[in-house]
């Protein structure tokens, strides 16, 4: 079935680190891919999405690229703030099924450190 | 842009009670609300898909009469959680198909039940 995999947490890195966070997909079609943070005691903030192969979505110093080759969707980010301590959810959407639901990893922990 | 009013943010009740969630979505139309169950450091679990004039859809495994799920109007879903034990605590999410982001999510419900 449809599913997304992430890389386990927590990560803990030092301010102006770089950030890599993978994230993996299967699907039997085509999907969107999407990144959503959560903030503490919050509800889901969407940070960047792709529709299509090869597109690249970026928002706020974050970037990832829709990989179809290697089902992926790795969210980067080259210099971490402290403000950016939140968990990190990568999901798909299947295209054919319009505002249809949205399939979720099982979210990365990011604590960064000042 | 399109906002999704999540109501309360948090509730505490007695076991056996029952407790009402509320969505509305402002200055948009939900035909559709999809209802997420969060546990402490895991991922969203879909529950059900409400649609506006119909019977919501439940995912395999989530108790219908448990999760009365109501789709009243356009603008509002709700999520009534009956006889209410422990182990339905949990952060509770809906989520809607709106613009300009492709989904708006709620701010989530924290039910604590004692």
């Amino acid at each position: 079935g449809d599913s997304v995999t992430q890389m386990e947490g927590p990560v803990t890195l030092s301010e102006e680190a770089f950030l890599t966070i993978n994230c993996t997909y299967t699907a039997t079609g085509y999907p969107s891919l999407f990144w959503y943070v959560q903030y503490p005691g919050e509800g889901l903030q969407l940070l960047l999405k792709a529709t299509k192969a090869d597109d690249k979505g970026s928002n706020k110093g974050f970037e990832a690229t829709y990989r179809k080759e290697t089902t992926s969707f790795h969210l980067e980010k080259g210099s971490v703030q402290v403000s950016d301590s939140a968990v990190y959810f990568c999901a798909l959407r299947l295209i054919y099924n319009q505002g249809g639901k949205l399939i979720f990893g099982q979210g990365t922990e990011l604590s960064v450190k000042p | 842009g399109a906002v999704v009013s999540q109501h309360p943010s948090w509730v505490i009740c007695k076991s056996g009670t029952s407790v009402k969630i509320e969505c509305r979505s402002l200055d948009f139309q939900a035909t559709t609300m999809f209802w997420y169950r969060q546990f402490p450091k895991q991922s969203l679990m879909l529950m059900a898909t409400s649609n506006e004039g119909s019977k919501a859809t439940y995912e395999q495994g989530v108790e219908k009469d448990k999760f009365l799920i109501n789709h009243a109007s356009l603008t509002l879903s709700t999520l009534t959680v009956t006889s209410a034990h422990p182990e339905d605590s949990s952060f509770y999410i809906c989520s809607a198909p709106g613009p300009p982001q492709g989904y708006t999510f709620g701010s989530g419900t924290r039910l604590t039940v004692v």
